[in-house]
């Protein structure tokens, strides 16, 4: 059973490109969590999906970040207009249901670079 | 906001010495639960303590949840060096869903 997928695994973008960062949760998992990880700091919660549903984005940025989760397919976090402090690694999570008793797993990550 | 601090920032141990991470909410939390993040790895959940004052084992770990439901503790006995890596609290608030706030983490090294 294949674990959460996330890629690419490194991403290397110029200060004003796009960065989309892609996450296919555990088979049969219908909730996604993305977190940001700075250097040396803890994660930091950014958005909740469901399948076609944005639940919470309470800790997404107002501007340039957006997130999906469509009916098909692997949920996107997308950056847009990177800035040097967007460098970080992005870590999706999934779980089977959304309520507090389940454990999420997490993806390998992506580390993001903007030069 | 909620806040969930941990103590202390780092740790260095000598194999075989004892070590214990400490976690605080500003708030009344759910639940809590407990990860590891190897250097360079991902987090990898531990355990989920649910009730007052709760207790679990797993091997050479105790994990604690206050009777307030406002703090925890992670105390591993006897580390090896296998025990490398940050340990994360994360408390989910009250209200429902499985939403984490993490705390800084508490990296540990541990010198043969």
């Amino acid at each position: 059973n294949a674990g959460v997928m996330q890629n690419p695994r490194h991403l290397v973008r110029r200060r004003g490109q796009e960065a989309r960062l892609r996450c296919s949760p555990m088979k049969g998992h219908s909730h996604v969590y993305w977190y940001r990880q700075l250097p040396e700091e803890g994660l930091k919660f950014m958005v909740y999906l469901q399948k076609e549903n944005i639940i919470d984005e309470s800790g997404m940025p107002k501007e340039r970040f957006s997130a999906e989760f469509p009916k098909e397919g692997p949920s996107i976090l997308r950056i847009q207009q990177v800035v040097r402090g967007d460098s970080a690694a992005y870590f999706c999570a999934s779980s089977p249901n959304g309520l507090a008793a389940y454990e999420q797993y997490f993806g390998p990550g992506t580390r993001l670079t903007v030069t | 906001g909620q806040q969930v601090m941990q103590i202390p920032q780092y740790q260095h141990v000598q194999e075989g010495e004892d070590f214990t991470t400490y976690c605080n909410s500003s708030t009344t939390l759910s639940n809590i639960q407990w990860y590891k993040q190897r250097p360079g790895g991902h987090p990898v959940f531990l355990i989920q303590l649910v009730k007052s004052g709760e207790v679990k084992k797993q091997k050479r770990l105790t994990f604690q949840f206050g009777e307030a439901k406002k703090n925890s503790s992670l105390h591993i006995t006897a580390t090896q060096t296998t025990d490398v890596g940050t340990y994360f609290c994360a408390g989910i608030p009250p209200g429902g869903y499985n939403k984490l706030i993490f705390g800084a983490g508490t990296r540990l090294a541990v010198h043969p």
